[in-house]
Formats: C-alpha cells, sequence, structure tokens
C-alpha cells in the first residue's frame, strides 16, 4: 500500500527549464528525503529534512532545493535543469531512530533534452 | 569511509537455486544494515535488515549474514522464484546519511 506519494510520474525539459516535483507522506513521519538514482541504479542521498532541520549532500548543485509547507510534504525543485540531473527522483520518508526503515515513494523519472 | 562494496553486480540464477550477494565495508556507525529491494518502476522497500549483535537473520527465503569481524554482510535467497528478480541494495547507516551499495540486478529464469 502505497505511502509516499510523488508527481508526476515522468517529466521531460529542456535543458535551462525550471522543475518542481512534489512528495507528500501519509505515514506521519518527521523526516524525509530527496533521493537521485541515476541510469546504473546508483542511489545517492540528496537532501534530509525534518521539521528543524534541513541537511544538505555537500555534492548537490546550488540549483537543486527542497521545499516543504508542512512535515508531510516535501518538493523538490530544480532551477535551470542540465543533461545530467536526468534520473529517477526518489522520495522516502522515515519515523524517529536509528533503525527506522525508511519508506520510499515510486519515484518521478526526469529526462532534460 | 561508510561507503559499502557490493556484489556482483549482476546475476542470473533459475528457479529452485540459491542466490547469494555480498557487501562489505570499511567502517559504520551503528552496525545496522539492511538490505533494500526494489522492483523496475518502483522505490526501493526494506527487504531484511540485521544488526551487529546478531549474525544472522532470517525471515521466509531470505537469510543475511554478518560477519562483524571482516566487515562483511551477504544476503542468501533460497528457491529463488521469478517473483525476486529485482535490484537489491545493502545500507550502511551514517549519523545523518545512508550509505547504498551500487545495487545487484538479480534475474530468475523460470
Amino acid at each position: 500500500e502505497t505511502a509516499v506519494f510523488q508527481t508526476p510520474n515522468y517529466h521531460v525539459t529542456q535543458v535551462g527549464n525550471e522543475v518542481s516535483f512534489n512528495c507528500k507522506q501519509t505515514l506521519g513521519h518527521d523526516t524525509m528525503y530527496w533521493y537521485k538514482q541515476d541510469s546504473k541504479k546508483l542511489l545517492k542521498i540528496m537532501f534530509s529534512y525534518n521539521n528543524k532541520q534541513l541537511i544538505v549532500n555537500e555534492t548537490v548543485p546550488r540549483r537543486f532545493s527542497p521545499q516543504s509547507s508542512d512535515k508531510a510534504h516535501l518538493n523538490l525543485r530544480i532551477k535551470s535543469v542540465e543533461p545530467e540531473d536526468s534520473a529517477v527522483y526518489l522520495c522516502a520518508s522515515r519515523d524517529w531512530g536509528v533503525y527506522a526503515e525508511q519508506f520510499f515513494g515510486p519515484g518521478t523519472r526526469l529526462t532534460v533534452l | 569511509q561508510q561507503q559499502v562494496r557490493q556484489s556482483p553486480q549482476s546475476l542470473t540464477v533459475w528457479e529452485g537455486g540459491t542466490t547469494v550477494l555480498t557487501c562489505s565495508y570499511e567502517d559504520s556507525t551503528f552496525n545496522y544494515f539492511p538490505w533494500y529491494q526494489q522492483f523496475p518502476g518502483e522505490g526501493p522497500a526494506l527487504l531484511i535488515s540485521i544488526l551487529s549483535v546478531s549474525d544472522k537473520k532470517e525471515d521466509g527465503r531470505f537469510t543475511t549474514f554478518f560477519n562483524k569481524r571482516e566487515k562483511k554482510l551477504s544476503l542468501h535467497i533460497i528457491d529463488s522464484q521469478p517473483g525476486d528478480s529485482a535490484t537489491y541494495f545493502c545500507m550502511n547507516t551514517g549519523y545523518q546519511n545512508f550509505y547504498f551499495g551500487k545495487g545487484t540486478s538479480l534475474t530468475v529464469i523460470p
């Protein structure tokens, strides 16, 4: 049963455009994440966010930014996309605790032409 | 270094066979290692996890082993089924970061 929802499923755009992806979780978790999964399936965390703290992976370009209206929503905005941004973007949420399970959404596939 | 090295990159087994995936690491903050399973078009989902206090955890046909001395873990799938065809990731947990292996793409042939 899906509890982390992402929209859109797919997005095709041109270099230089701005895009925004949405994520909502209905699990009541305090912490949400954005991951990038490349064509080789490599998963890399981009942002970790709860209602008190944003942690940014230092390798993430500044054109990426998370946006949150409340703890159930964490959107991802990309200003001026580049070809290397083509990937699947996965949103996840997690409860408090080191051993808590991460719940992932189905992902948004971005293609930059 | 909390990165994990995962092998093999891809694997094909016959239905009913045993699948073995391995991961190694250099350092771990919490010695907690989950395995995630990802089907095409879906996000990863937790399959099984193990803590350093244990050296083995079993869940049905899936068993994960942890060797703290050698800093290795493995995932064994017995009686592999076509429905097990997916990508499998091991993961290492840091204080504020998660380190996924590069994944093993498993294909089970009927």
